[in-house]
């Protein structure tokens, strides 16, 4: 098993470019959460799904942040226009959804946005 | 609503020292909790929970309820213990999981 898997791994885009960070979890998990990391904030709930279906979004900083999981195995975060301060690590972490089950983390999308 | 604070950004110690990593939090329901730990250069990964009552690594960490905390504590600090850990808490109907800013643990040889 090839664990959660995010893609790409480094992205460097200029101001005000669409950018759209990609992840697949773990097969039969059924919970999905994306969070985003930074120094001053640590790590940040941005939104999670249940069953493909979004659950809380409250995370989402801005209209510019959407955030789609058309199916079990794939979720997209989406940021459009992207601007300097979204400049972070981005996590995508799965889950069998069960009580006391942990999560499994991808390896993250270090986002800079000159 | 749900709440971790990690009051410490940063905590060094000598090695061989006793360690605590502090987590408060704030929930009104009956709260799973949870430690992760991040390494340099690997994933984020679960170090313990509070149902299991385990020790992980010499690290152990206990639910009180009446100061809702769950401190992370080692009694003997080792090098390879240096690392960003993160105490979170698992609660809602759709078991949402809400990480407090984490703590970098800094042992200095």
């Amino acid at each position: 098993d090839a664990g959660v898997i995010q893609s790409p791994r480094h992205e460097v885009t200029e101001m005000g470019q669409e950018v759209t960070l990609r992840c697949k979890p773990i097969s039969g998990h059924n919970s999905l959460f994306w969070y985003r990391q930074t120094m001053m904030r640590g790590l940040e709930l941005l939104i999670y799904f249940n069953n493909n279906v979004p659950i809380d979004d409250s995370g989402m900083p801005e209209d510019r942040f959407s955030a789609k999981m058309p199916n079990a195995s794939f979720s997209t975060l989406k940021i459009q226009p992207s601007e300097p301060r979204d400049s972070a690590v981005y996590f995508c972490a799965s889950s069998k959804g069960g009580t006391n089950e942990k999560l499994f983390f991808g390896s993250g999308t270090q986002l800079s946005v000159l | 609503a749900q709440r971790v604070t990690q009051p410490e950004k940063l905590l060094s110690v000598f090695k061989g020292a006793p360690v605590e990593l502090k987590c408060n939090y704030s929930y009104s329901g009956s709260p799973e909790l949870f430690w992760y730990v991040q390494y340099s250069r690997q994933r984020l990964q679960l170090l313990l929970r509070h149902i299991s009552r385990e020790s992980i690594k010499g690290f152990t960490a206990d639910l009180n309820k009446g100061e809702t905390s769950f401190h992370l504590k080692k009694p003997f600090a080792q090098e390879e213990d240096s690392a960003m850990y993160y105490c979170a808490l698992k609660g809602g109907g759709y078991q949402k999981v809400t990480f407090g800013t984490g703590t970098k643990l800094q042992v200095i040889p």
